[in-house]
């Protein structure tokens, strides 16, 4: 099926580092979307995005949507230790019989040492 | 505003017993559905998705089943449960532009 290409998988960063993981797909989506996962509990959105070349912040993360549609970045400035987690990103489809259907990347696990 | 409920959060169940899963939505109508599947903390695997009531697409072959009764509601099911069918279950809805998750299920077959 349908596959978004997330990257990196893992990255171990200082506190105060920057950060920044991306997703590629083959397909175009009208629709990218970025969770976070803390252990345990289901992933909670972060950012939406809608239009192609939208740029949106939420406190220190920004994403952005590819202008072609078919990738999407997430940077997370000035990272804290709560930033741990797994982040993951979805995409919606353009058309097609998979219209609306969730696509997500593989997950990259975030780890902040102090 | 849209709600998401998932239960039971744990689960321990022994090889070969049945399993159901429970999955509601709240704020929404018409809402895709979807149950994931996620082991060692890693990717998920999509495992149903549904569009509408009594319609499931089935991504993996596997020993779970899942129906849609009403148009809010996912069940995610067992007839006889294997140790490889542990894992972390998740519950997600998605309308036109946002999708949102249930807490999970930890589901562990001893």
């Amino acid at each position: 099926g349908q596959q978004l290409n997330q990257s990196p998988q893992s990255m171990f960063i200082q506190e105060g580092e920057d950060v920044s993981m991306n997703c590629t797909s083959s397909s175009i989506f009208n629709t990218w979307l970025w969770y976070k996962q803390d252990p345990g509990e289901g992933p909670v959105l972060l950012i939406a995005l809608y239009k192609a070349g939208e740029l949106t912040s939420n406190g220190r993360l920004t994403a952005q949507f590819g202008i072609t549609r078919k990738d999407s970045f997430l940077n997370i400035s000035a990272s804290i230790p709560s930033d741990v987690g797994i982040y993951f990103c979805a995409g919606q489809r353009a058309g097609g019989t998979s219209y609306g259907k969730l696509t997500f990347g593989q997950g990259t696990i975030l780890t902040v040492h102090p | 505003s849209q709600t998401i409920h998932q239960w039971p959060a744990t689960l321990v169940q022994p090889v070969g017993s049945p399993l159901s899963l429970e999955c509601t939505v709240e704020g929404t109508s018409n809402p895709n559905l979807y149950w994931y599947r996620q082991a060692a903390g890693r990717g998920l695997q999509l495992l149903f998705y549904s569009v509408g009531i009594g319609q499931i697409s089935s991504e993996v072959p596997q020993n779970l089943s899942a129906s849609r009764p009403q148009d809010r509601q996912f069940i995610l099911s067992s007839k006889k449960l294997l140790l490889s069918d542990s894992g972390f279950y998740l519950c997600a809805w998605s309308g036109p532009t946002e999708a949102f998750f249930g807490q999970g299920t930890r589901l562990t077959v001893v």
